[in-house]
Order: C-alpha cells, then sequence, then structure tokens
C-alpha cells in the first residue's frame, strides 16, 4: 500500500494563478481531509469528505474547493491565489470516525505552495 | 475552538521524562495524538475517548480527564527519536461533523 499520496511536492504560484493540489488514498478509506499548516502553527481544517460524492466545509474553507467523485482521490483547488495561501498542505484520509479503533488519520508526505 | 497545549516548547536530555497536557473549554469527544519531525507528516500516535481511559505506546501514554476536559500526554525516559512536535487534535461531543481541532503544538528536544 502506499498510504496517501499528494503531488506536486512544492510549487510556487504567481497571485492570481490557480491550480489543483492532488490527493489520493489506497486503503479505501471513506474520510478524507484537507488541511493547511502554517509555520509554527497547528494544523486546520479546510474540506473534508466522508464519502464519494459528500463534502462538506471546514475551518477556513474560503478560496479553496474539492470535490470527491471517487473513493480514492480528494483534489484541493485553488482559485484566484493569494500570498495568504502560502503554507504546507495535508491530505489525510480515515476509514471511520466515532468507532474506536477506526479513526486514526493518515497523512501524505504535503504539498509546500508558495504564493507570490 | 482551538485546543490549548502546554508547554509550548520543551528541551530534555535523554531519559528524562515529559509531560504535555492538553485542555479544551468544551466537552471532548476523543482527543488524538500526533508527533510531527521538522518537514515531515504528522504521524499517530493514539486516540482516547472520553471515559478517562489511559493508552500506552511503548513509553509514550497519555490519559484523558473527562471532569477537566484534559488530555496528558507522558513521555518516559526520553530518547533522541522523541524529537519533534506533538499536537493534540480534539473531537466534540455532539459535534457530529467528524472534525478535528488542533492545538498549535509542542515542540520536544531530547538532547544527548
Amino acid at each position: 500500500n502506499a498510504g496517501v499520496t499528494q503531488t506536486p511536492k512544492f510549487r510556487i504560484l504567481k497571485i492570481g494563478q490557480s491550480m489543483t493540489l492532488q490527493c489520493t488514498q489506497d486503503m479505501n478509506h471513506n474520510y478524507m481531509y484537507w488541511y493547511r499548516q502554517d509555520p509554527g502553527m497547528g494544523l486546520k481544517l479546510i474540506y473534508y469528505s466522508v464519502g464519494a460524492g459528500i463534502t462538506d466545509k471546514g475551518e477556513v474553507p474560503n478560496g479553496y474547493n474539492v470535490s470527491r467523485s471517487t473513493t480514492e482521490d480528494f483534489p484541493l483547488r485553488l482559485e484566484l491565489a493569494a500570498p495568504s495561501q502560502t503554507s504546507v498542505y495535508f491530505c489525510a484520509s480515515s476509514y471511520g470516525a466515532g468507532l474506536a479503533g477506526q479513526e486514526t488519520q493518515y497523512f501524505g508526505p504535503g504539498t509546500r505552495l508558495l504564493v507570490l | 475552538q482551538q485546543p490549548v497545549q502546554s508547554p509550548q516548547a520543551v528541551i530534555l536530555r535523554e531519559g528524562e521524562d515529559a509531560v504535555i497536557n492538553c485542555s479544551s473549554s468544551k466537552a471532548l469527544y476523543s482527543v488524538h495524538w500526533y508527533r510531527q519531525k521538522h518537514g515531515e507528516a504528522p504521524v499517530f500516535l493514539m486516540i482516547l475517548l472520553k471515559g478517562g481511559e489511559q493508552k500506552g505506546h511503548e513509553k509514550i501514554s497519555a490519559s484523558f480527564n473527562e471532569k477537566k476536559q484534559q488530555s496528558s500526554l507522558y513521555l518516559t525516559a526520553s530518547q533522541l527519536s522523541y524529537s519533534g512536535t506533538y499536537f493534540c487534535g480534539t473531537e466534540y461531543s455532539g459535534a457530529g461533523s467528524y472534525q478535528l481541532t488542533f492545538g498549535k503544538g509542542t515542540k520536544l528536544s531530547v538532547i544527548p
């Protein structure tokens, strides 16, 4: 199993450009999450999904969009990139929630995004 | 509401013990602990569900005090490999949204 994979690893964007951060998991997990982590800070939830076709906003969704057409993939779309979106983005997945032992979130390696 | 972690940073010599606390002002359903090494993704350590249970993982254990809405992570006989930033993620009772809210982290440095 590859676990959770993310592409690209690093990207530089100009203000106003758009891009899609890719996330794929091969563990047949129902739940997937996108977080951003700013330097010296904790993780903030952007969007999450509890299954294919179902997504919901997290704590900081403005400026982002997501889709979940398959169980495996959960891409994050940035429209009109802004310097405030400079961050490290982590995708994570878990089998379930509310069930002991199934809530563990497995994180991908992250995408470092710099908006200039 | 973001849980509060304390201390913000701690330096230990190998073999020393440490306690990291995670406090919430809201009723907790569960607390998740993760460790993140510099430039890497967070790695899961353990989950504690409400009920005050204590869990162990090698020389790292944790407790959940439902009365205080606080979880504590105990690291005993620390090793160099324990260095990193420890985050607690909290899931609130009644939220029903499967979201984790993470604290700002506690940076642990273990020196020889």
